[in-house]
């Protein structure tokens, strides 16, 4: 089974700096790969997604990712950060599933706090 | 906004109850997903619809089961309400077997 490690469970930063969070997964196939962002008593809103091609994907308000076949990585980077980021962040990874369907197994999340 | 709609936002009710929740997908996807999430679960998908057919099934508790109709809204049913049910809610829809789009969420409370 594919599964999802987000190795932070909080990030906090100083608004303007650089930030990166860090996904690793597991799969023994080609994967598609997303960061969703989650703001306060909101849903689930998509930054960014690699399906194939260029593994530097960028996303919405910046964001961008790198895929890493060899590290099993997707690590979200923006190279400055606002206060309105503060968010909690997911990274998902998609799974074919017996029956023609497929689903979306998510990591535990990042809270990313940005301060002043 | 998504395009995806949920109702209700908010739903409080006794355990033991029984309850209904709604989904419109966007415009033309026919994928409809249900995740459930929780503090201590996370986000754990539990059924996916397409076309009207069950597709692919989660960790769906034998109490809750959905459909998918014509119109291709779907519904969420939950029954035999406990505590531990209490949780977000979110559909989801996609228009081929990739991007999932979400839904802003029912929020239910189990008392």
């Amino acid at each position: 089974a594919q599964s999802v490690t987000q190795l932070d469970s909080q990030v906090p930063v100083f608004e303007e700096a650089p930030v990166e969070l860090r996904c690793n997964y597991s799969s023994s196939v080609s994967v598609y790969l997303f960061w969703y962002v989650q703001y306060p008593n909101q849903g689930l809103q998509l930054l960014l997604k690699y399906l194939s091609g260029s593994t530097l994907v960028k996303g919405i308000n910046g964001f961008e990712a790198e895929f890493n076949k060899s590290q099993t990585s997707f690590h979200l980077r923006k190279p400055s950060v606002h206060i309105s980021d503060t968010a909690e962040y997911f990274c998902a990874v998609m799974s074919r599933v017996t029956g023609g369907g497929n689903k979306l197994t998510f990591g535990t999340g990042t809270q990313l706090k940005v301060e002043l | 906004d998504s395009g995806v709609t949920q109702t209700p936002k908010h739903l409080i009710t006794a355990t033991g109850q029984r309850v209904t929740l709604r989904c419109s997908p966007r415009s033309g996807d026919l994928s409809v997903y249900w995740y459930q999430q929780s503090l201590d679960q996370g986000l754990q998908f539990l059924i996916q619809y397409y076309n009207g057919e069950e597709r692919a099934k989660g960790n769906i508790l034998e109490r809750f089961s959905a459909q998918q109709f014509p119109d291709l809204h779907s519904e969420l049913n939950l029954s035999s309400l406990e505590l531990g049910d209490s949780a977000l809610y979110f559909c989801a829809s996609s228009p081929r077997m990739d991007t999932q789009y979400f839904g802003p969420g029912t929020r239910l409370t189990v008392l």
